[in-house]
């Protein structure tokens, strides 16, 4: 069965503290995975978009990279503005399957 | 700017009442879906669709239904609205072909609850 899984649940960091969110994957036929990001009360807003293993992308403090079965979303030097849950989503095929979502607060 | 708006933003409805809820894209997208959030579930499809009379189930379609007469609007009906639809309910967006699979623009959501 298709799955996705985000850990961990929640992270609290310290501001500056610098950590990694993780998306694991079991799926057939990868397509492409997304990481997007959701503030409370608000609809997720895209990151980024991966396609292959060893690929990388970057935005600003945030760095995705992804693997054959996993993608990790870097944070360097996180600031409280940073602070939402992260959403990762995998395309398999026609499906678009979306993990549970990390929470991360940033404490200033 | 273009953008993706749904309405109502929050609605309380009784048990068994028809409710339609509305989303609206100015991107000119072919694609468009509609999610269910709930805690512990992250987002789960509910219905989507790849052009204009074009519809396709999801994950979770049972009780809920769609149509597509115009590029920019797919409202979501509850044919008798239950408790177990109590949600937030978000409508997405994205540019690109069937089959084919670009980021989601999401609207702000709906917040629904059945009594």
């Amino acid at each position: 069965e298709d799955q996705v899984t985000q850990s961990p649940e929640a992270l609290r960091l310290q501001e500056g503290e610098s950590s990694s969110l993780n998306c694991s994957y079991t799926v057939s036929g990868l397509r492409g995975l997304f990481w997007y990001r959701q503030d409370p009360g608000k609809g997720p807003e895209f990151l980024f978009t991966l396609y292959s293993a060893g690929e990388e992308k970057e935005k600003e403090r945030l760095k995705a990279t992804l693997t054959k079965k996993e993608s990790f979303l870097h944070i360097t030097a996180p600031k409280p503005e940073d602070s939402a849950t992260y959403l990762c989503a995998v395309q398999a095929g026609d499906k678009v399957i979306f993990g549970p979502g990390t929470s991360l607060s940033v404490i200033p | 700017d273009a953008e993706i708006t749904q309405s109502p933003r929050h609605k309380i409805t009784e048990t068994g009442r028809q409710v339609t809820l509305a989303c609206h894209q100015t991107w000119n997208h072919n694609n468009m879906f509609w999610y269910r959030q709930d805690l512990g579930h992250g987002l789960r499809l509910i219905h989507y669709s790849y052009g204009v009379h074009d519809t396709n189930k999801g994950e979770v379609s049972d009780g809920y239904s769609v149509s597509r007469s115009n590029t920019e609007d797919l409202p979501l009906t509850l044919e008798s609205a239950a408790s177990s639809q109590t949600s937030v309910y978000f409508c997405a967006s994205s540019g690109g072909f069937i089959s084919s699979y670009n980021e989601q623009f999401f609207g702000p959501g709906t917040r629904l609850t059945v009594l």
